[in-house]
């Protein structure tokens, strides 16, 4: 079946960096984009960006934009997440989903979500 | 990109209907069919219930139903029941490779 794994939780000091992975499984890694959400305690879901998993194509959150890198390895079907310079408000579960391109699709499945905590 | 408008909760009693609103606007809601509702139950990641705007995933039951209309989408849930209680999320896509979520909504079954 699909699948999404994602990696355990963080804590970082604040600006320090994260990198959250997301292995895929179960379907063709390369003919989906993976997409990036964050959800901070109690708050609302956030978009983050997108990585096309098939010809590398990337869009990023004009809010989060010069702090978040999302790459991806094809060879391990994963995807990655790193968010840099971090501050206590980016303590939040970060989730990826899947979403099938050129259609209106929605997001799914979604990884089972990364716990990162920036504290001192 | 500003998050959709969505009621903070809404409540019902068991078998009863309600109807959850996501605004939006020509940016975003009102240009785009990729309109999707998520429900999250507490500590879990969110699962799709309807997307492009009223076509239910299979396995999700059919007392879940959308609906658009210019820069608003609903989602009603009929016969109400307990394990419904969780938040619900909208989400659209805004253009040029963006996507908002709606802020939630708390459903409560009295």
């Amino acid at each position: 079946q699909v699948q999404l794994v994602q990696s355990g939780a963080e804590v970082k000091q604040p600006g320090a960096s994260v990198k959250v992975s997301c292995k895929a499984s179960g379907y063709t890694f390369t003919s989906y984009i993976m997409h990036w959400v964050r959800q901070a305690p109690g708050q609302r879901l956030e978009w983050m960006g997108w990585i096309n998993a098939g010809n590398g194509e990337i869009k990023y959150s004009q809010k989060f934009q010069g702090r978040v890198t999302i790459t991806r390895d094809t060879s391990a079907s994963i995807a990655y997440m790193e968010l840099s310079s971090l501050r206590s408000e980016d303590t939040a579960v970060y989730y990826c989903a899947r979403r099938e391109p050129n259609t209106n699709n929605p997001f799914d499945p979604w990884g089972q979500g990364t716990l990162v905590t920036v504290s001192s | 990109q500003s998050a959709l408008t969505q009621p903070a909760s809404v409540s019902g009693s068991p078998g009863q209907s309600i109807t959850i609103s996501c605004t939006g606007s020509s940016s975003d809601v009102g240009s785009y069919n990729h309109l999707s509702w998520y429900q999250q139950h507490p500590g879990k990641a969110p699962k799709v219930m309807i997307y492009e705007g009223s076509k239910r995933p299979s396995g999700v039951s059919n007392r879940f139903s959308g609906s658009k209309s210019a820069n608003t989408a609903s989602l009603t849930i009929s016969g109400l029941q307990p394990e419904d209680e969780a938040d619900y999320y909208c989400c659209s896509y805004a253009g040029s490779g963006t996507w908002v979520f709606g802020g939630g909504t708390k459903l409560t079954v009295l």
